[in-house]
């Protein structure tokens, strides 16, 4: 099973802009991989923000985006805002198994 | 659209639990179904998952051989059967639907909570 990796945290200023990447232990992630990613807050369930690699639902913010970049799944967040603070997991549909990422807590300060 | 868990509770290591999702609002039977875990302060693993009719099933490593998931699409519901649990299998078990654009649900979670 592979191993997933997003950085541990980062912190973004308000109105800034940030970007999470999530790596696979196995190689490059594609397109293949269909990359997910989720925000969760304390005592919350996840919620999908992104699925495909780069597909917003109609609940997401238009300053979300995702993409592939550098062998790597990336979310990035264009002008933060308070509420965008919170942990942030990348999933990828490998070969039978889904793999999550470890998660990055994002801090808005 | 909704997805309802129930079933958890606490349970002494070496014990068996079932845990039972329930699906409204939507075409169950049309959809893959996942269970996902999360324990306490940690983040977020895979646990397994089953095709709409079945036919295909995959378990995340940690749990093979000791979970086993299934589904009644009468009943609109989706099952994880764990057997030889372990002090480390304690944690919040989320059922979770993900179909593209189609339909993203996820449950409030039930808990699990290995014992003596």
């Amino acid at each position: 099973q592979a191993l997933v990796t997003q950085e541990p945290s980062l912190t973004v200023s308000p109105g800034g802009t940030v970007t999470l990447t999530c790596a696979s232990s196995t190689g490059p992630v594609t397109s293949g991989h269909r990359p997910f990613w989720y925000q969760q807050k304390p005592g919350q369930a996840p919620r999908t923000l992104i699925y495909d690699t780069n597909n917003r639902h109609s609940w997401t913010p238009d300053r979300f985006s995702a993409s592939l970049l550098g062998g790597k799944a990336a979310l990035t967040l264009s002008g933060a805002e308070p509420e965008d603070e919170a942990e942030y997991y990348c999933l990828l549909l490998c070969r039978g198994p889904w793999v999550f990422g470890g998660g990055t807590k994002l801090t808005v300060l | 659209v909704r997805l309802e868990e129930s079933g958890g509770g606490l349970v002494q290591p070496g014990g068996s639990l079932r845990l039972s999702c329930e699906g409204s609002g939507f075409s169950f039977s049309n959809f893959w179904m996942n269970w996902v875990r999360q324990a306490p302060g940690e983040g977020l693993e895979w646990v397994a998952n089953i095709k709409n009719d079945g036919s295909e099933i995959n378990y995340g490593d940690s749990v093979k051989g000791r979970f086993t998931i299934s589904r009644d699409n009468a009943r609109n519901s989706v099952y994880l059967h764990m057997n030889t649990l372990r002090a480390e299998d304690s944690a919040l078990y989320y059922c979770y639907c993900a179909a593209g654009g189609v339909l993203d649900v996820w449950g409030q979670g039930t808990m699990v909570t290995v014992s003596s």
